[in-house]
């Protein structure tokens, strides 16, 4: 069935290291991917999306690429910072109403 | 512009109480959800819909139920709340798909819900 996997963590990093964090999916047709970003006590926020083949989703300078052709959309970030920590959840939307497909979400910590 | 709300933000209940949260959005958004998030599980659908008057179950509805009686609210009921609905509950809205591409959700901020 139709499923997202990602790297769960936690990842810890340094302040102003290069970021990525790995998503695939397995979906029919052509889905639209998303991220989303939690903060601590918080709800979800879309960070960035992509809606069809090789487009690229770009926000707060995180950046993903919609391929296809391996079914990815890995999130990238040059140079992350400290109040980049959070939970980042990949996701779809499968070509009905019927909501989000999510991935179980990745802890991510930036050590100063 | 308020986004989406939800009541309340915390609550505690004693295994067999119901009650019911509510979501509400100022987006004049046609579609709803309601999800529940556990640690290590994401985020997991229990409820939709499509508009007012109607909903749909999605990948884990047993133990709840949902009410679509106006546009901006959807709400979700526990009539006989359980241990294992122990959870934080998100709802979200989203619009209409443009030409068969399905947009992002817009999420309420959580209710943390202990079941005792």
């Amino acid at each position: 069935g139709d499923s997202v996997t990602q790297m769960e963590g936690p990842v810890t990093l340094s302040e102003e290291a290069f970021l990525t964090i790995n998503c695939t999916y397995t979906a029919t047709g052509y889905p639209s991917l998303f991220w989303y970003v939690q903060y601590p006590g918080e709800g979800l926020q879309l960070l960035l999306k992509a809606t069809k083949a090789d487009d690229k989703g770009s926000n707060k300078g995180f950046e993903a690429t919609y391929r296809k052709e391996t079914t990815s959309f890995h999130l990238e970030k040059g140079s992350v910072q400290v109040s980049d920590s959070a939970v980042y959840f990949c996701a779809f939307s499968g070509g009905g109403a019927d909501g989000l497909t999510f991935g179980k979400g990745t802890h991510l910590i930036i050590q100063p | 512009n308020a986004g989406v709300t939800q009541t309340p933000k915390f609550r505690v209940l004693k295994t067999g109480q119901s009650m019911t949260l509510l979501c509400a959005q100022d987006m004049n958004h046609e579609y709803m959800y309601w999800y529940r998030q556990d640690p290590g599980m994401g985020l997991r659908l229990i409820h939709y819909s499509v508009g007012e008057g109607t909903t749909a179950k999605g990948e884990v509805p047993d133990g709840y139920n949902v009410s679509r009686l106006k546009k901006q609210n959807f709400l979700l009921g526990l009539e006989s709340a359980a241990p294992s609905q122990t959870s934080v509950y998100f709802c979200a809205s989203s619009y209409l798909p443009d030409s068969g591409v399905y947009n992002e959700q817009f999420f309420g901020p959580g209710t943390r819900l202990t079941v005792l």
